[in-house]
């Protein structure tokens, strides 16, 4: 069974905190992975794409990638009141496509709580 | 403005009647998907296409229908056949730019069903 697991929280963090995103995936052959958040009655946004093992920057945002141990995260850094929202990781999992990333298997979310 | 956009943005459906949701995008993207998404849970997918007049079946198919006649347009008919069919739906869109393709989303339509 391919899955995405995340913890659904909630994840409390101060404000100025680091919050810190995790989620595990289980097919090996995952190439693609992307961090969505999501506000209440919103649309999902695209916040990061990482693709390469390691860390990748934007802003306050860091995503890493450890595809040895199957496992992204997401960290937010200098956390502020508009970082409340539900954070979905999604996982491509179909190899070898010619096309894109049209299978996209999401997790359930994470809901994190930024504390004034 | 470029981007996608979904109509209406809510719904209301009585038992055994079937509905269409509209999905227009004006980024010259040749993909296209709906997602659905209930309480607490993460988005599923049911149908998608990659080229016009041609589409797949997604983990969660049956009860709905779709159609691309057109680039820019990706209706979903939800039938009387969909069981439970109160969720929020989620159309969404991408280049397929093979391991970096990216889905964009459009606003949503939230359908209850009376």
């Amino acid at each position: 069974q391919k899955e995405v697991e995340q913890n659904s929280g909630p994840l409390s963090v101060p404000e100025g905190a680091i919050a810190s995103l995790n989620c595990t995936y289980s097919d090996r052959v995952s190439q693609s992975f992307f961090w969505y958040r999501q506000y209440s009655g919103k649309s999902p946004e695209l916040i990061m794409s990482i693709y390469s093992n390691g860390d990748k920057e934007d802003g306050r945002f860091t995503a890493q990638l450890n595809k040895a141990s199957q496992y992204v995260s997401l960290l937010i850094r200098d956390s502020q009141p508009s970082d409340s929202a539900t954070y979905l990781c999604a996982v491509n999992n179909e190899k070898g496509s010619n096309f894109g990333n049209e299978k996209l298997t999401f997790g359930t979310g994470t809901r994190l709580t930024i504390i004034p | 403005d470029g981007g996608i956009t979904q109509s209406p943005k809510y719904l209301f459906r009585k038992e055994g009647q079937n509905v269409t949701l509209s999905c227009e995008q004006n980024l010259n993207h040749d993909a296209m998907y709906w997602y659905r998404q209930d309480p607490g849970q993460g988005l599923r997918l049911i149908y998608y296409s990659q080229i016009v007049n041609d589409f797949q079946k997604g983990d969660i198919a049956e009860g709905y229908s779709v159609s691309r006649e057109k680039k820019e347009s990706f209706p979903l008919t939800v039938t009387s056949a969909q069981k439970n069919p109160t969720a929020f739906y989620l159309c969404a869109s991408s280049s397929q730019r093979g391991v970096t393709d990216t889905q964009y989303f459009g606003p949503g339509t939230r359908l209850t069903v009376l």
